[in-house]
């Protein structure tokens, strides 16, 4: 079956860098989602990209489709203290399930 | 608030009970989708409905599982005699007709079978 491979699994920053995760496939994907969930909450939708080629960005957020259509990336400029959570990716294929990634966890050092 | 909404919360329940999960999609949505999530891990999907049809349940236990999504009121998934391995958060998302691929989520229901 088709499998996500998301990493790095965690990460801890300072506050104020640059964070970079990715999420690759085996197989190709015509949608790729980006979401972020915090404890204890649903995943919240951060970015959708349609196209391979496609950078898009939110806020401090950027986020690009695969030329291959077999990954994509997840930029955060600055972080700040508010983006700790857990970042997801997933991706769509011809059908509408969503498979996902298994998670990046984001952790500002103190 | 015209976001997903899913009650209860917090669900606890005793083996052999029966639990109820419900989805009230965001305004406009037609479609729905439920999803499990166990600690440190992704979603995996278990069913995706629209009104009084299921479209797709691939991703769900064959017994004991089951769910609806009426003319008229929120979608509702069913576990019936439940067990240990059923706690988990169950997440419902709803999408629009001309967006599907772009999924909302309900703040999910914690189950836990006692």
């Amino acid at each position: 079956g088709q499998q996500l491979n998301q990493s790095p699994q965690s990460m801890f920053i300072q506050e104020g860098e640059d964070v970079s995760m990715n999420c690759t496939s085996s197989s190709i994907f015509n949608t790729w989602l980006w979401y972020k969930q915090d404890p204890g909450e649903g995943p919240v939708l951060l970015i959708a990209l349609y196209k391979a080629g496609e950078l898009t960005s939110n806020g401090r957020l950027t986020a690009q489709f695969g030329i291959t259509r077999k990954d994509s990336f997840l930029n955060i400029s600055a972080s700040i203290p508010s983006d700790v959570g857990i970042y997801f990716c997933a991706g769509q294929d011809s059908n509408y399930q969503l498979i996902w990634g298994a998670g990046t966890k984001l952790i500002i050092k103190p | 608030n015209a976001g997903v909404m899913q009650n209860p919360r917090h669900l606890v329940r005793r083996r052999g009970q029966e639990a109820r999960l419900r989805c009230s999609p965001m305004k406009g949505h037609s479609h729905v989708y439920w999803y499990r999530q166990l600690p440190e891990e992704g979603l995996k999907f278990m069913v995706y409905l629209q009104k009084e049809n299921i479209i797709d349940e691939s991703g769900m236990p064959k017994e004991r599982f089951s769910a609806e999504f009426p003319k008229e009121g929120p979608s509702i998934l069913r576990i019936q005699q439940v067990v240990r391995g059923d706690s988990a958060a169950y997440f419902c998302a709803s999408s629009g007709q001309d967006s599907s691929y772009e999924q909302y989520f309900g703040p999910g229901t914690r189950l836990t079978v006692t």
